[in-house]
């Protein structure tokens, strides 16, 4: 398959709680990116991570890249009920093509 | 407005119809994309312009789809002879701009969900 894979499908947690979603992705990347997106809504850019990476933080967000695992990690810490959404992980390969994945349902119970 | 605009956000129409939507990207954005995303899925790339090269469409899944981005800015993908299974919500995204270092972050519109009855 041409997208990633996020793992798990579906994740719910308490609110404070820390979320981790993983993405997997089987050829090389230039970067990897990570959206949310709101139900029924557009995505969102969250981050961006280069293959030169290893790991990138941003407020509340952490991410790491493993090229040698062909890996990402998204990692919010003390979740709110407002991030409550679905993640998705976006390789961008040569030809400025970007692939997504199928997404984690993250569910932030207050 | 400031962001990627789509029209319209919600489409119904009968099987075999011929459906238009539109996008209108970010002023100066060079780059324009287009997904479908089918109910709980993932994002299906369908087609990408960039600039004035010729679009990438490999991803269209028939025929009976296509798209053009005129003038370089605001873009159409027509679906003819609607089924069924071209029931999803179509995204349209656009970027600054392509090449290997750029940020190439993806700004997205809300979506035109259709509905093929």
């Amino acid at each position: 398959s041409q997208q990633g894979e996020e793992d798990p499908q579906a994740l719910s947690i308490q609110e404070g709680e820390n979320a981790t979603m993983n993405c997997s992705y089987k050829t090389s990347i230039n970067n990897l990116q990570w959206y949310r997106q709101n139900s029924g809504r557009g995505l969102v850019h969250l981050i961006l991570i280069r293959s030169n990476e290893r790991e990138k933080h941003s407020g509340r967000l952490r991410v790491t890249l493993d090229t040698s695992k062909k890996s990402s990690s998204l990692l919010i810490t003390a979740s709110r009920a407002a991030d409550t959404a679905s993640y998705f992980c976006a390789r961008r390969k040569t030809g400025n093509q970007f692939y997504f994945g199928t997404g984690t349902s993250l569910t932030v119970i207050p | 407005g400031a962001g990627v605009s789509q029209s319209p956000s919600n489409k119904v129409t009968e099987k075999g119809k011929d459906v238009e939507l539109r996008c209108d990207p970010i002023s100066g954005h060079t780059a324009l994309y287009w997904y479908r995303q089918s109910l709980g899925q993932g994002l299906e790339f369908l087609i990408y312009f960039q600039g004035n090269s010729a679009p990438d469409k490999s991803g269209l899944p028939s025929d009976r789809f296509s798209a053009e981005r005129t003038g370089g800015s605001v873009s159409t993908l027509t679906i003819q002879r609607t089924q069924q299974e071209d029931s999803a919500v179509y995204l349209c995204a656009s970027s600054l701009r392509a090449g290997t270092w750029d940020t190439g972050e993806l700004f997205f519109g809300e979506g035109s969900r259709l509905t093929v009855l």
